[in-house]
């Protein structure tokens, strides 16, 4: 079983909201990560978490903010985001605690969200 | 500069015809790992084909195949007997970084369309 999911499938919200992003996996993997793809656009790294804690920061605005309850959850804390940042959220987990040659990358089928 | 190339922007096939999806790579990185993901207009990233840089014979799944040709740094995804169900972009994905700093690192995308 390779599947990730992630709730909500849409969003809409307003720039003065408050909302999360979920992402559960129950591969045991290790290691998890949120994307951030514009129309047209490749998938761009936002963050990484490498067993629950945070590894890599992609120098992200801090109105976005992820959190890894568990190993098997992630979340991302939206606040007073911008229209710019309307766009498809893709999570996606992997095996080891750093993503190492030989895994793969599993994506979930993502977040659209549309900010107003 | 630009690690994965793809420069087809996109490519029309009829259904059944095998059709060949185009990928270059820049890295020095004498390890490294390749990979074919396909996202449908729904969002979902899906894996469909991985291949590293020592393995000894091109990597095929089902009707996917890896033309990798290591000299030319090229991953080229061939796609045999096309579906309707394959239109989709395509990204063409590269592993990179150590240390802590991996990450996949993907190319612009090109749109599939299968006619009937």
């Amino acid at each position: 079983d390779t599947e990730v999911t992630q709730t909500p499938k849409h969003l809409v919200m307003g720039m003065t909201n408050k909302k999360s992003l979920k992402c559960e996996q129950h591969m045991g993997h290790r290691a998890m990560y949120w994307y951030k793809q514009k129309a047209k656009k490749p998938p761009e790294l936002m963050f990484v978490y490498s067993y629950e804690k945070l590894s890599i920061n992609e120098s992200v605005p801090s109105r976005f903010s992820p959190e890894c309850p568990n190993s098997s959850l992630l979340n991302l804390h939206l606040h007073a985001l911008q229209p710019e940042d309307s766009a498809l959220y893709l999570c996606a987990s992997s095996q080891g605690l750093r993503f190492q040659l030989g895994e793969t990358q599993y994506f979930g089928p993502g977040t659209r969200l549309l900010v107003l | 500069a630009q690690k994965i190339t793809q420069t087809q922007p996109g490519m029309f096939v009829q259904e059944k015809e095998a059709v060949t999806l185009d990928c270059t790579y820049d890295t020095s990185d004498p390890s490294y790992g390749l990979f074919w993901y396909k996202q449908p207009s729904s969002g979902e990233m899906i894996f469909l084909i991985y291949q590293g840089s020592y393995d000894q014979q091109n990597a095929t799944e089902g009707r996917y195949s890896l033309n990798f040709q290591k000299a030319r740094k090229s991953a080229n995804l061939v796609i045999s007997a096309s579906q309707l169900g394959d239109s989709a972009m395509y990204f063409c994905a590269m592993r990179e970084g150590q240390g802590g700093s991996e990450k996949l690192v993907f190319g612009k995308g090109m749109k599939l369309t299968v006619n009937p």
